[in-house]
């Protein structure tokens, strides 16, 4: 069954601190991940995408990497409106939609 | 507009009571989405639609309903509310297949 895990479930920073969030997945034949970033109150709303192993995409702070089982997302010298949850997904088998880890709830404080 | 509105922002309905949920794209995407989000069990999959007049089951399809009769419009139906379908309803649109997803600003909708 594919599967999504996402580690930890919450974390907290202070302003500056530099951390990585996880990733990790159990799909046959990885077609796509997809990192999402969610305020509270809204809809997701789309990062990055990474198809091979070995692929990068950075955006402000936020870089994403991606091996063959997981991928990281490391947040460089954050700040308060880094705060959000980040979500990662990767296609079902059947190409039909996304399945979506629990989520990793990051707050930045000051 | 651009991108994906969802209407109403939040509800509060009778148990027993229709109701449904509209979802309106315009960028023209071929495949949209309903996802419901629940505290501790994440997004997860209500029904899909790959393209206009063709739709299909998720992970959670039981007690709604959609259909896609033009590209732009998915609705979401309720056909008789219970109180474990209140939650955050996103819909989600976009390319199809492996491609990223962009989603709505959510509805918010409380079964009593």
């Amino acid at each position: 069954e594919d599967q999504v895990t996402q580690s930890p479930e919450a974390l907290r920073l202070q302003e500056g601190e530099s951390s990585s969030l996880n990733c990790s997945y159990t799909v046959s034949g990885l077609r796509g991940l997809f990192w999402y970033r969610q305020d509270p109150g809204k809809g997701p709303e789309f990062l990055f995408t990474l198809y091979s192993a070995g692929e990068e995409k950075e955006k402000e702070r936020l870089k994403a990497t991606l091996t063959k089982k997981e991928s990281f997302l490391h947040i460089t010298a954050p700040k308060p409106e880094d705060s959000a949850t980040y979500l990662c997904a990767v296609p079902n088998q059947a190409g039909t939609a996304l399945i979506f880890g629990k989520g990793t709830t990051l707050s930045v404080s000051s | 507009i651009a991108g994906i509105t969802q209407a109403p922002t939040s509800q509060i309905l009778a148990a027993g009571r229709r109701m449904t949920l509209r979802c309106t794209q315009d960028m023209r995407h071929n495949a949209m989405y309903w996802y419901r989000q629940d505290l501790g069990l994440g997004l997860r999959l209500i029904h899909y639609s790959n393209t206009a007049g063709t739709t299909g089951k998720g992970e959670v399809p039981d007690g709604y309903s959609v259909s896609r009769a033009n590209t732009d419009d998915f609705p979401l139906t309720l056909a008789s509310a219970v109180p474990s379908q209140t939650s955050v309803y996103f819909c989600a649109s976009g390319s199809g297949g492996d491609r990223e997803q962009f989603f709505g600003p959510g509805t918010r909708l409380t079964v009593l």
